[in-house]
């Protein structure tokens, strides 16, 4: 079975864009997850989406926005893209909403400059 | 909320040593313990998680244990090797809602051959 996908594996912007990213989750899975991995604030929760309606967010501006597909698939928005925003950002799709069981991908490491 | 504190940040251990980390978490109501562990370059990956209902939980050479009461539990790997270097990460859930889980700070653990 093929594990979470996410893409691209890395991107660099510049400050003002916008930024997209796309995420695969494990074949019949339908929850996928969005967090953010910084060296200074750790892991940190974005979002939650299930049949293709967000379902738990986490403590950020409404410049980071996502959505999902019928196929669960995933994608992650941020728009006018900040310095601070540079990070590791991760997928991890679990079987269904509810569940705390969660796979990781192998995440996209955006760089803002 | 769920707050996880994770100790200790840092741990260096000579190969065939045990390593031990520890996390406490503040939310009573919590009943799903992971833990992850990322390699460079990689995403979280899942090595085993405990739920509340169990004390203990081994796998090979790891193990999960859990006291409810002091509201902490622990990962323990025997017979360190080089390949368990990495960081690793416990976990909560956030008031127990599925897909939004709360990360300890993570630790650094290096294996000296």
């Amino acid at each position: 079975k093929a594990g979470v996908t996410q893409t691209p594996r890395y991107l660099i912007k510049t400050r003002g864009q916008q930024v997209t990213l796309s995420c695969s989750p494990i074949s019949g899975h339908r929850s996928v997850s969005w967090y953010q991995q910084t060296p200074g604030q750790g892991l940190q929760f974005l979002f939650e989406y299930f049949s293709e309606t967000q379902r738990n967010k986490g403590n950020f501006p409404g410049r980071f926005s996502g959505r999902q597909f019928s196929n669960s698939r995933s994608e992650m928005n941020v728009s006018t893209l900040e310095l601070g925003d540079s990070a590791l950002y991760l997928c991890a799709s679990s079987p269904r909403q509810g569940s705390t069981e969660a796979f990781f991908g192998q995440g996209t490491r955006l760089t803002v400059v | 909320g769920e707050n996880v504190e994770q100790h200790p940040s840092t741990l260096s251990v000579q190969e065939g040593d045990s390593a031990v980390i520890k996390c406490t978490y503040s939310d009573s109501a919590s009943n799903y313990f992971p833990w992850y562990k990322q390699e460079l370059g990689k995403g979280p990956q899942l090595i085993i998680d405990i739920r509340s209902n169990v004390g203990e939980k081994k796998d090979q050479r790891i193990a999960v244990t859990l006291n409810k009461t002091a509201k902490h539990f622990s990962l323990h790997i025997t017979e360190t090797q080089p390949e368990d270097s990495a960081v690793y990460f416990c976990a909560a859930p956030w008031e127990n809602q599925g897909g939004k889980l709360i990360f300890g700070q993570g630790t650094e653990l290096s294996v000296k051959p």
